[in-house]
């Protein structure tokens, strides 16, 4: 039962262009949206996050969207560096008060052409 | 500031032995997860403490599995006996109490079953 999903095993853009990463959920209760960045044998690092009262957070050159009717969200990095070439992952949680626990989609990755 | 360390990075054993894994979170995290990432998938919680309490390890499968905090700093994931659905990287991750939407990952440890 994937809660999350990342439906693009992988994305080639080309450098100074947009990149555009989607994610999916199914549970209805998830109230709180992050991205992660990995790098080979690297773990994980927190990117960008987004609060459901929210549709749209940005930083730099990240911006993620969220959508609830659609249970969509997206991260949008503009424009994209090679060395933002990584593997993302799109997480999600549910306010239980400090029990909080982070549901992970499949991963994207992400290859920027030079 | 130091991050989360782990230890080994890489382990190879066959079905059946045992296998012990180490983290030391960033110092003043009281809270602390073991996460496991299965090849092509997101990495899946399996035990989160607070201190040296455990908080959840509903996804710990505990016929096999066992995991320690003593002294509320380190731990250590056990896995006994090993199956061949194990291989897998094991993450830890360490956060500040509350903050758990911001949590620092260890490189992780890399368990192959032969």
């Amino acid at each position: 039962d994937q809660q999350v999903k990342q439906n693009s095993p992988s994305l080639s853009v080309q450098e100074g262009r947009i990149s555009i990463l989607n994610c999916d959920y199914t549970n209805s209760m998830f109230d709180y949206f992050l991205w992660y960045k990995k790098y080979p044998a690297e773990g994980p690092t927190f990117l960008i996050s987004i609060s459901s009262i929210k549709d749209k957070n940005e930083d730099g050159r990240f911006t993620v969207f969220l959508n609830k009717s659609a249970k969509h969200l997206s991260l949008h990095i503009v424009p994209s560096q090679p060395g933002d070439s990584a593997v993302y992952f799109c997480a999600a949680s549910e306010r239980d008060f400090g029990n909080e626990k982070l549901t992970f989609g499949t991963g994207t990755r992400l290859t920027i052409i030079p | 500031e130091a991050g989360v360390a782990q230890s080994p990075r890489y382990k190879i054993i066959e079905k059946r032995q045992s296998v012990a894994f180490w983290c030391n979170p960033i110092s003043g995290h009281a809270t602390l997860y073991w996460y496991q990432q299965i090849l092509g998938q997101g990495p899946k919680l399996l035990i989160q403490f607070q201190n040296n309490g455990v908080v959840d390890d509903s996804q710990l499968p505990k016929d096999r599995f066992s995991a320690e905090r003593l002294k509320g700093v380190d731990s250590t994931l056990k896995i006994q006996p090993a199956k061949l659905e194990d291989s897998a990287v094991y993450l830890c991750a360490s956060s500040l109490v509350g903050l758990w939407e911001t949590q620092y990952f260890g490189p992780g440890t890399r368990l192959l079953v032969l």
